[in-house]
């Protein structure tokens, strides 16, 4: 099994630039979910899909991040623009149903904004 | 508002010693605390979690020790090793499951030989 799949792995862009994330989740996971992770800190959750249905995106900073999940499985994350302070982790999970069953992370992309 | 406070920042134990970090929680309506395991350049992995309804979780050489009435949860590594050296991250959810994790801030261990 393939697990969560995330590219790309690294990213270095300019401020006020914009970048997408994509994350292709494991087979039969229909809840997916992207969390932020700063340095030194735990993951901050952003969103989460259940099939297409953003079912919880009230941690998602709606001015300049958006996301979705097309036919309910791949899904893209977008900052426009992005800022200073957006450089992190971005992780992406899934998981069998609401209920977190196989719950698993990606590796995540390193985004640098410079 | 921290939600989860985990302690220590850092720590530091000899192979086969008993490392413990320390979970404190504020939110009552939390009922799930999974302890997550992230080495550099991964994402995190689940160890073990709980419920409220027991005081103690063990698999393998991990045990989760939990506390309801003092609102704090803390994880025992038994035997430790080196190739237990990564950060340690507890959580907790208000929806019995993951689906909605509030993350601690991370406890980097190392294990020396």
């Amino acid at each position: 099994e393939a697990g969560v799949v995330q590219s790309p792995r690294y990213k270095i862009i300019e401020k006020k630039q914009p970048v997408a994330f994509w994350c292709n989740p494991i087979s039969g996971h229909n809840t997916l979910y992207w969390y932020r992770q700063n340095l030194g800190q735990g993951p901050e959750l952003l969103i989460r899909y259940e099939n297409e249905e953003a079912v919880d995106d009230s941690q998602l900073p709606k001015d300049r991040f958006s996301a979705e999940r097309l036919k309910g499985v791949d899904s893209t994350l977008k900052i426009q623009p992005a800022e200073l302070g957006d450089s992190a982790v971005y992780l992406c999970a899934s998981s069998e149903g609401t209920g977190g069953d196989g719950y698993t992370f990606g590796s995540g992309t390193r985004l640098t904004v410079v | 508002q921290q939600q989860v406070k985990q302690s220590p920042q850092s720590l530091i134990v000899q192979k086969g010693g008993i490392p413990i970090i320390n979970c404190a929680y504020e939110n009552t309506a939390f009922d799930y605390f999974p302890w997550y395991q992230q080495f550099p350049g991964k994402g995190p992995a689940l160890l073990i979690a709980i419920r409220p309804d027991v005081s103690e979780k063990k698999e393998g050489r991990f045990t989760i020790s939990f506390n309801k009435s003092a609102k704090q949860f803390s994880l025992h590594i038994m035997d430790s090793q080196p190739g237990d050296s990564a950060t340690y991250f507890c959580a907790a959810s208000p929806t019995g499951t993951a689906s909605k994790l509030t993350f601690g801030t991370g406890t980097r261990l190392q294990v020396t030989l």
